[in-house]
């Protein structure tokens, strides 16, 4: 059974320009979450799809954005790039998105590097 | 404040030895915890799930969760050096969004 598939998984980009991530969750999964990992702050949610609907939303600003497609892919989108935002974004399917059992199966993520 | 402390370590053991990682937390609401590992330019994985206080073993692992003082452990007995990897705590309410801690970093040295 594949696992979940992130691209690209390294990307370099500078302040100002925007970077699209998509993200290819579990075969038969629905749900798609999204987490941004640094060093200072750890793993920290920024938005979770279920069938092309966003139902929750982390605490950032609105330069990120997402989007689910009906196939259940997820691609995340980040705006006007801010050397704060170089960090691993990670994926992750469930089945229901649910989190009450931890049962996320999360992608290897794609590093950012904002110059 | 974060809502969920956890010491970065790294914590550096000998083969063989009982590990002991730890979480604090602040939000009394939390009801679900677990423990995620992490390898290098990996994922984090799922290794233990517990609902409320108690404890909770498998194999090698326990995990503990004690509600009162808003502290969840987990003990890693006889540690080999496929356990080094960078171990995450999260917990959750009832919703979609986990909240982690920042991680642990733990080296078991051969």
């Amino acid at each position: 059974k594949a696992g979940v598939t992130q691209t690209p998984r390294y990307l370099i980009k500078t302040r100002g320009q925007q970077v699209t991530l998509s993200c290819s969750p579990i075969s038969g999964h629905r749900s798609v979450s999204w987490y941004q990992q640094t060093p200072g702050q750890g793993l920290q949610f920024l938005f979770e799809y279920f069938s092309e609907t966003q139902r929750n939303k982390g605490n950032f600003p609105g330069r990120f954005s997402g989007r689910q497609f009906s196939n259940s892919r997820s691609e995340m989108n980040v705006s006007t790039l801010e050397l704060g935002d170089s960090a691993l974004y990670l994926c992750a399917s469930s089945t229901t998105g649910a989190v009450t059992t931890g049962e996320l199966f999360f992608g290897e993520g794609s590093r950012l590097t904002v110059l | 404040q974060k809502e969920v402390e956890q010491d970065p370590g790294p914590l550096s053991v000998p083969e063989g030895a009982i590990v002991s990682l730890n979480c604090t937390y602040s939000n009394s609401a939390f009801q679900y915890f677990m423990w995620y590992r992490q390898y290098s330019r990996k994922g984090p994985e799922l290794l233990m799930y517990t609902y409320s206080s108690g404890n909770k073993e498998d194999g090698r692992f326990t995990a503990q969760v004690d509600k009162s003082s808003k502290y969840i452990s987990l003990f890693i007995r006889d540690s080999q050096p496929s356990d080094s990897a960078t171990y995450l705590c999260a917990m959750s309410v009832s919703s979609y969004k986990l909240i982690f801690g920042s991680g642990t970093r733990l080296l078991v040295r051969p």
